[in-house]
């Protein structure tokens, strides 16, 4: 059974970049088959798609924070990362790694909150 | 992109009574809908995948139909554990989108 794993900072300043590491278990991200994939949720909303890294490297990414954002993988780590730039307060939400195919498997998610 | 509508936003019932929230897709999406649980704190957790099957471990009082762009999920009777927030989203096309949720409080 796969794991997910968030981790990084919980406060990140206005204007600076805000980074996040999921570490996975239980499954390779090298293995071709998956989505290797971020999501967010600002408190008291909903579910927002952020992007993903897949096999190769390939990456697709939203069209409203593609200027903003990079996410990359590790497979010697077996982890996957979010870089977004020029963070505002509207950047605050709890950010999801998961893991996407037919389904979604969640990590458990990590509260970023960006203060000015 | 696929926009997904949920009704309505909120559904107030009673233990025992059954609950059917709907999920509008702006276009065509085949039978690529899941629909997640979330309760406070908590990551959302796999209920339906492909419109009508139930994940592993999901009671058969949660059910799942539709084709197209009109989709429904229906519990049958709600238990306690079930008062929560409901999300639709679909797989048919990227970028992935999420329904804006429905949630089931109690009355």
């Amino acid at each position: 059974q796969v794991e997910l794993q968030e981790s990084g900072p919980g406060l990140v300043k206005a204007s600076r970049t805000l980074s996040l590491t999921c570490t996975v278990s239980g499954d390779s991200i090298s293995s071709g088959f998956y989505y290797w994939t971020w999501i967010r949720q600002p408190p008291g909303k909903g579910l927002e798609w952020i992007g993903y890294v897949y096999h190769g490297g390939t990456t697709n990414y939203n069209t409203s924070l593609k200027s903003r954002l990079t996410i990359s993988a590790d497979a010697s780590n077996n982890q996957f990362s979010l870089y977004l730039s020029s963070v505002t307060e509207a950047d605050t939400a709890v950010y999801f790694c998961a893991r996407v195919a037919t389904t979604i498997e969640w990590g458990r998610g990590i509260l970023v909150t960006v203060s000015s | 992109e696929v926009v997904l509508t949920q009704s309505p936003a909120t559904l107030s019932l009673s233990p025992g009574e059954r609950a059917t929230l709907s999920c509008r897709a702006s276009q065509n999406i085949k039978n690529y809908l899941a629909w997640y649980q979330q309760k406070p704190g908590q990551a959302p957790s796999l209920i339906i995948y492909d419109a009508s099957n139930r994940a592993t471990g999901i009671p058969a009082r949660f059910s799942g139909s539709g084709s197209g762009t009109d989709f429904t999920l229906t519990i049958s009777s709600l238990e306690p554990e079930d008062f929560a927030v409901y999300y639709c989203q679909q797989r048919s096309s990227w970028p992935l989108t999420f329904g804006g949720g429905t949630k089931v409080e109690i009355k």
